[in-house]
């Protein structure tokens, strides 16, 4: 069964637009991770955030944000003002307690933005 | 600078050969992992491992091998097992195995079939 939902499998803006990456996961585990990584045209994946369950701060970090609802459990992610550098593939990813060390990853969200 | 590279970037493999994968890290980390992609899917474990001279199945091992004789070299072997071979792999390390443990990927191998 799929952990980690990303339902949008692709979207499109134009720059200066914002815009909101959804992710929906699914664990019984009291004590777990999530995190968001960015996969740019190179390929490599870049870390972007972590967050525990026990935290449901909202994080910002310059144009990024993350709303991190246990009630929904969601973990969504918004850029800001987007730039075509933020064209990437995203993906939200549950690590959970029980499972050891597995990271389970959606199926990711495709990005592209625009001039 | 500290980071993982991959080679080569692009790799073709006949019918029935088996092909290798490298995978070097100089971050000085215990753990590193091997992740197959295919096109409009998340990633899938394929192995791991934490120390050297020790590795562990992920979900889609089988068809695949690997060692680690040296901490900071993880090589991936697609065996001829392996009947769809073509996808993305993508290797990461960690400081340790743990599950709140953020990972450092190498910018990926394609491998396709010829």
């Amino acid at each position: 069964a799929q952990k980690v939902t990303q339902a949008q499998t692709e979207i499109s803006v134009v720059e200066k637009e914002d815009v909101t990456l959804d992710c929906v996961y699914e664990t019984r585990d009291t004590t777990y991770y999530l995190f968001w990584y960015k996969q740019p045209p190179s390929g490599e994946l870049v870390f972007l955030i972590r967050r525990n369950s026990f935290d449901e701060q909202n994080e910002i970090s310059g144009r990024y944000s993350w709303n991190f609802q246990k009630s929904t459990s969601s973990f969504n992610f918004t850029i800001t003002a987007s730039q075509v550098v933020d064209s990437a593939v995203y993906f939200c990813a549950l690590s959970e307690e029980d499972s050891g060390y597995a990271l389970n990853f959606g199926k990711g969200t495709s990005l592209l933005v625009t001039p | 600078d500290g980071g993982i590279t991959q080679s080569p970037k692009y790799l073709f493999r006949k019918e029935g050969q088996n092909v290798t994968l490298s995978c070097e890290q100089n971050l000085n980390h215990d753990a590193m992992y091997w992740y197959r992609q295919d096109p409009g899917q998340g990633l899938r474990l394929i192995y791991y491992s934490q120390i050297v001279n020790d590795f562990q199945k992920g979900d889609i091992a089988e068809g695949y091998s690997v060692s680690r004789e040296k901490k900071e070299s993880f090589p991936l072997t697609v065996t001829s097992a392996q009947k769809n071979p073509t996808a993305f792999y993508l290797c990461a390390s960690s400081i340790f195995v743990g599950f709140n443990e953020k990972l450092f990927f190498g910018s990926g191998t394609q491998l396709s079939v010829l």
